[in-house]
């Protein structure tokens, strides 16, 4: 059974620090997977999405890399701003759907 | 491009009630996912919809069914409301049929319908 985690679970630093989101998985048999953020309340919003194939995908200040074969995921987000601050998600991909992690909380503070 | 668009926004409803909650994809997709997310348990799959069929279920009870309805919209239903079932339901939905087609798996998803029972 597939098991994804976090870690870790929150996160607080202060404006200007790049930081990096880590994601595990058990199960090397997925299609893709996806970073998500989620502002409280809120849905969640599509960050990146990786290829099983791929190794890493960019978009702006955020890098995600995947090393599938150990099962591990990270998300890189270069020169942190407050309106960074929001829960960040990993899910992987398998034939059904996709399965989420616990999250990281992140708030960064001017 | 519209994004995905769930309605209601908030409801609250009482044990036994039964409820519908609706989901309008982007433009184009046809693929349609629901998910329950709670503070215990996280973000949990319902099921998804693609071509008006129904073609994954999560491990939920049959209280818990749903529809897709040909212009690609998908509507839930809870019936016989358990106080547990309070969460934010969300909708997702994608340009792929299936996955492994690369970016078109994107799952995008919508605000949620914040479900309360009293």
């Amino acid at each position: 059974k597939q098991e994804v985690t976090q870690i870790p679970a929150a996160l607080s630093v202060p404006e200007g620090e790049n930081l990096v989101l880590n994601c595990s998985f058990t199960d090397s048999a997925i299609y893709n997977l996806q970073w998500f953020r989620q502002d409280p309340g809120k849905g969640l919003t599509s960050l990146l999405l990786i290829q099983s194939s791929q190794r890493e995908q960019t978009s702006g200040r955020l890098n995600a890399s995947l090393d599938k074969s150990s099962g591990r995921s990270t998300l890189y987000i270069a020169a942190s701003q407050p309106g960074d601050s929001a829960t960040y998600l990993c899910a992987v991909r398998n034939t059904d759907k996709l399965i989420f992690g616990t999250g990281t909380r992140l708030q960064v503070f001017p | 491009k519209a994004g995905v668009t769930q309605t209601p926004r908030y409801l609250i409803k009482t044990r036994g009630q039964q409820v519908t909650l609706s989901c309008s994809p982007i433009s184009g997709h046809r693929s349609v996912s629901w998910y329950q997310q709670t503070p215990g348990q996280g973000l949990q799959f319902l099921f998804e919809y693609f071509s008006e069929t129904q073609r994954n279920k999560g491990n939920f009870p049959g209280r818990f069914s749903g529809r897709q309805f040909s212009n690609s919209r998908s509507e839930m239903n809870v019936s016989t409301l358990e106080l547990g079932d309070s969460a934010l339901y969300l909708c997702a939905s994608s340009l792929a049929g299936e996955p492994g087609t690369g970016l078109a798996d994107t799952q995008y998803f919508g605000p949620g319908t914040r479900l309360t029972v009293l």
